[in-house]
């Protein structure tokens, strides 16, 4: 099945803890893309990656970092995490590296609370 | 920059009416695709339907439809015969032109909460 996974799907955390949470897809895409979302602001972007070791700064990139090694895998990377990150983080890929007429497909959301 | 608008935070719609969810946007580039996405209480987003800036019929897809006037800037997202299955939230986005120097991805607007009452 067609599908980007994201773990964990739930974490609560201490400020200050570096966490990890990661992206696979398992459609070859190209465009990987990691969105946080918060309420009454919608979703925006964090970082991108257009290709394999081919990262950039999307909308709200402080406090995060991003790898792209492998084409399939995109890890979110918070180093030292804030209570300001808590939020719901999705996952995006799509097939090309100009989503202009591709469709983001989305991971499932991960929810993190930062104490 | 891209801008997205969704004006209605929230709505009520009897079971098996029409819903249309406003959607306007603003955008310098001449080419740019148009999304709905919608998000159930569980999380998930999901793709509903894509309108790009130079198709000139409005996108369709079971009972969701893109009504799409490119003068007004406006891209409103219309259900048909609502189900109790459509309560959620539901985000309008756009996609900048690929310029080869850079994808910015997707520009989300706040939302609209659409509850189907029974």
């Amino acid at each position: 099945e067609a599908q980007v996974t994201q773990n964990p799907r739930y974490l609560i955390t201490v400020t200050g803890k570096k966490l990890t949470v990661t992206c696979s897809q398992n459609m070859n895409h190209e465009y990987m893309s990691w969105y946080r979302q918060d309420p009454g602001l919608g979703l925006r972007q964090i970082y991108y990656s257009m290709n394999v070791e081919v990262t950039d700064k999307g909308d709200v990139p402080e406090g995060y970092k991003v790898s792209r090694k492998e084409k399939r895998n995109f890890p979110l990377i918070l180093e030292s995490p804030s209570p300001n990150q808590t939020s719901l983080y999705f996952c995006a890929s799509s097939p090309s590296s100009g989503p202009l007429t591709d469709t983001q497909y989305f991971g499932p959301g991960t929810r993190l609370t930062v104490l | 920059a891209q801008k997205i608008t969704q004006t209605q935070p929230g709505m009520f719609v009897q079971e098996k009416e029409a819903v249309t969810l406003d959607c306007t946007y603003d955008t310098s580039d001449q080419s740019y695709g148009l999304f709905w996405y919608k998000q159930p209480s569980s999380g998930e987003m999901i793709f509903l339907i894509y309108q790009g800036s130079y198709d000139e019929q409005n996108a369709t897809e079971g009972r969701y439809s893109l009504n799409f006037q490119k003068a007004r800037k406006s891209a409103n997202l219309v259900i048909s015969a609502s189900q109790l299955g459509d309560s959620a939230m539901y985000f309008c986005a756009m996609s900048p032109q690929y310029s080869g120097g850079g994808a910015d991805g997707l520009t989300f607007g706040k939302g609209t909460h659409l509850i189907i009452q029974p």
